[in-house]
C-alpha cells in the first residue's frame, strides 16, 4: 500500500448520471494530481492542486470538476460524461517545491455507457 | 509549459539483452526526472530518479543518465528479465510532474 487510496475502484455510469471519484493520501504531501490513462494518451495530466489551490487545469472539459477540501483529500466530480471519457483515472500526490517521488493510487476504472 | 517526449513507444528485447528508453524535455528549469514502471493492471511505481545536479545514477540493473545541455535523459536496463516487461514512463518536474507517452517493453524468453 503506497498511502494513496482511491474509491471506487470501478464505476459504471450513464451519460446523465452524476458521480464523484475520491482520493485520499496520508503521506503528508501538499500536492495532488488527477491523471487520465487511456490507450490514446497513456498518462494525461488533468488537474494539479498545490496547498489546496488549483494550479493547473489542463484544458479539461467542464464536465470534470475537481475539489480539494484539504491537503489529504481530492475529489473529481463527474456529470454528463461521454463514452470517450471511459478510462482509468489515477490520483497521485507528491511534495511540491521539494520534488520527490509521486505516489499513485490504484486508480478508478470508469466506464460511461 | 513542459513537454516530455519519449521513445520508442514499444521495445522488444531478448532476455539478457539491454534496453534503452530515451526522453527529451522542453523546460530547462525542470529539476527532477523520475522513471515509473507500470505492470498490467497496477499503478505506476517509481523505479529510479535523478536530479538536475547529477549526471548519472545506478541501482543494480537499472541506470539513468541526464544531459541537461541537450535536455534529454535515458533509462538503461541491463540483463533484462521477463519480469521487466511493463510500461515505462519518464517524467520531468518543475512545478508539476509531466509524463512522457510511455514505452511498452517486452522481454522475450
Amino acid at each position: 500500500e503506497t498511502g494513496v487510496t482511491q474509491t471506487p475502484r470501478h464505476l459504471v455510469m450513464g451519460m446523465t448520471n452524476k458521480k464523484s471519484l475520491k482520493c485520499e493520501q496520508h503521506l503528508g504531501h501538499n500536492a495532488m494530481y488527477w491523471y487520465k490513462q487511456s490507450a490514446k494518451k497513456p498518462l494525461e495530466l488533468m488537474f494539479v492542486y498545490s496547498l489546496e489551490e488549483r494550479v493547473e487545469n489542463n484544458s479539461v472539459p467542464s464536465r470534470f470538476s475537481p475539489e480539494c477540501p484539504n491537503s489529504s483529500h481530492l475529489f473529481l466530480h463527474l456529470h454528463t460524461l461521454q463514452p470517450e471519457d471511459s478510462a482509468l483515472y489515477l490520483c497521485a500526490s507528491s511534495q511540491e517545491r521539494s520534488p520527490g517521488e509521486a505516489f499513485f493510487g490504484q486508480g478508478t476504472r470508469l466506464t460511461v455507457v | 509549459g513542459e513537454n516530455v517526449e519519449q521513445h520508442p513507444s514499444t521495445l522488444s528485447v531478448q532476455e539478457g539483452d539491454s534496453a534503452v528508453i530515451k526522453c527529451t524535455y522542453s523546460d530547462s528549469a525542470s529539476n527532477y526526472f523520475p522513471w515509473y514502471k507500470q505492470e498490467l493492471g497496477k499503478r505506476p511505481q517509481l523505479i529510479i530518479d535523478i536530479r538536475s545536479n547529477v549526471g548519472e545514477k545506478k541501482d543494480q540493473r537499472i541506470a539513468v543518465t541526464l544531459n541537461k545541455t541537450a535536455k534529454h535523459f535515458s533509462l538503461h536496463i541491463t540483463e533484462t528479465q521477463p519480469e521487466d516487461s511493463a510500461v515505462y514512463f519518464c517524467a520531468a518536474f518543475r512545478n508539476k510532474l509531466v509524463f512522457g507517452a510511455g514505452t511498452i517493453l517486452r522481454v522475450k524468453s
